[in-house]
């Protein structure tokens, strides 16, 4: 079943923060993070498993809550080149299939 | 420039064509994957092989056909489209099948595809 994203869309200015939410009506084992860029291959930013995990690296972080069966990816003093559409991928066991959100667009103003 | 190698860029053909998309990566992947992205929506899983062998099947029309000759090449072979599938055909590649749960996925820059 599709995870869903909220938001759909943001408009930010360079130096604000975002926190983009992606929730699963099912219990999850992994929630995965990817980026593309308009016209570009969508890009791997970071997994999360079960257990309740909480990554980052730079000034993008994501937290992973099993029990609600949710994650949120959290971008800090957002910077022009993290503009574009997030998705977020979840998986219900580790040999699952992920499937894909219907992605976050995130627009970063000079 | 991804790791993930898709040919062509750009691919326009008739309903009547037979056409074949190609990927490939030298990362010593042993999973790979076929996507259809259409415009504003989220990549859709089509196939994944594992270790050469067909493991997904998302009920996809046998208009399309994927062929993984080795560890480092797939293929889509195209025969009898339609219209609606003129999309972005993606590639991905991850270490393994056992473990698509959390093995994150290499996406090639795939291939626009467009039906007349």
């Amino acid at each position: 079943q599709q995870p869903v994203q909220s938001p759909q869309a943001v408009i930010l200015r360079e130096g604000e923060d975002a926190v983009i939410n992606c929730s699963s009506s099912k219990a999850l084992y992994s929630v995965h993070w990817y980026r593309q860029k308009h016209g570009e291959a969508p890009v791997f930013l970071m997994i999360l498993l079960k257990g309740g995990e909480q990554k980052g690296h730079d000034k993008i972080s994501a937290s992973f809550n099993e029990k609600k069966q949710q994650s949120s990816l959290y971008l800090t003093a957002s910077q022009l080149s993290y503009s574009g559409t997030y998705f977020c991928g979840t998986g219900v066991n580790r040999d699952d299939k992920i499937i894909f959100g219907k992605g976050t667009r995130l627009h970063i103003l000079p | 420039d991804t790791e993930v190698t898709q040919t062509p860029k750009h691919l326009v053909m008739g309903m009547t064509n037979k056409k074949s998309l190609k990927c490939e990566q030298h990362m010593g992947h042993r999973a790979m994957y076929w996507y259809k992205q259409k415009a504003k929506k989220p990549p859709e899983l089509m196939f994944v092989y594992s270790y050469e062998k067909l493991s997904i099947n998302e009920s996809v029309p046998s208009r399309f056909s994927p062929e993984c000759p080795n560890s480092s090449l797939l293929n889509l072979h195209l025969h009898a489209l339609q219209p609606e599938d003129s999309a972005l055909y993606l590639c991905a590649s991850s270490q393994d099948r056992f473990g698509q749960g959390y093995q994150p996925q290499h996406f090639g820059d795939g291939t626009r595809l467009s039906i007349l």
